[in-house]
């Protein structure tokens, strides 16, 4: 059963630094990768998907993906107050309409 | 273009009551899930349809929940006899390609 893990499980970074989040899931044969943000109490929107190695720039918002490595991450250039919220991995496998396996997340705090 | 919606955006019951959580997808996207948040946990999955057919409810706790969505479009999430390990957000989302969140259901049970 695929299992994902993310950290670290808190971030607090100032507005304009780089922020990095990791994401590590078991299963290799997953291929498709997606960063959602949560901000408290609302449900969940789609920052970037990537499907292949490499990296991926949506905005400010870059995601890597190491499919030898298990590992995909989330880097957040300038990051701003608004900012601030969950951040959380989703994989799955080859079907892309398979239902999604999350991380429990990265909360983020951006202070100005 | 609407989002998914969901009501109630909030239930309290006591233990034992039976609650329905309502979905109402993005129009034309065939694929719709149901999934269980917990208080600083990821989204679980519950189950998911492909128009009006059940694809997986593997994850579904069948004694007492269970799910429809009769025409392929709205769907039903309800738990009979709620426990206090139910409480959680209730997550819907649909897609034809991505999965687009609704704003979910806050369900407590005292």
């Amino acid at each position: 059963q695929q299992k994902v893990q993310q950290s670290p499980e808190s971030l607090t970074v100032s507005e304009g630094a780089m922020a990095s989040l990791n994401c590590t899931f078991s299963d290799g044969t997953s291929n498709n990768f997606r960063w959602y943000r949560q901000h408290s109490a609302k449900g969940l929107e789609v920052l970037v998907s990537i499907f292949s190695d490499g990296e991926k720039e949506e905005g400010r918002f870059t995601a890597h993906l190491n499919r030898a490595n298990l590992h995909v991450s989330l880097h957040i250039r300038e990051p701003q107050p608004s900012d601030s919220a969950v951040y959380l991995c989703a994989v799955s496998m080859r079907n892309y309409a398979q239902g999604l396996t999350f991380g429990l997340g990265t909360r983020v705090s951006v202070f100005p | 273009e609407a989002g998914v919606t969901q009501s109630p955006r909030y239930a309290v019951l006591q233990e034992g009551q039976a609650v329905s959580f309502w979905c109402d997808p993005i129009s034309g996207h065939d694929t719709l899930y149901w999934y269980q948040q917990p208080r600083d946990q990821g989204p679980q999955l519950l189950v998911y349809f492909r128009d009006e057919a059940v694809i997986d409810n593997s994850q579904l706790p069948s004694d007492r929940f269970s799910a429809v969505r009769p025409k392929g479009t709205n769907s039903t999430l309800k738990i009979q006899s709620a426990k206090q390990g139910d409480t959680a957000t209730y997550l819907c989302a649909s897609s034809r390609y991505e999965q687009y969140f609704g704003p979910g259901t806050r369900l407590t049970v005292l």
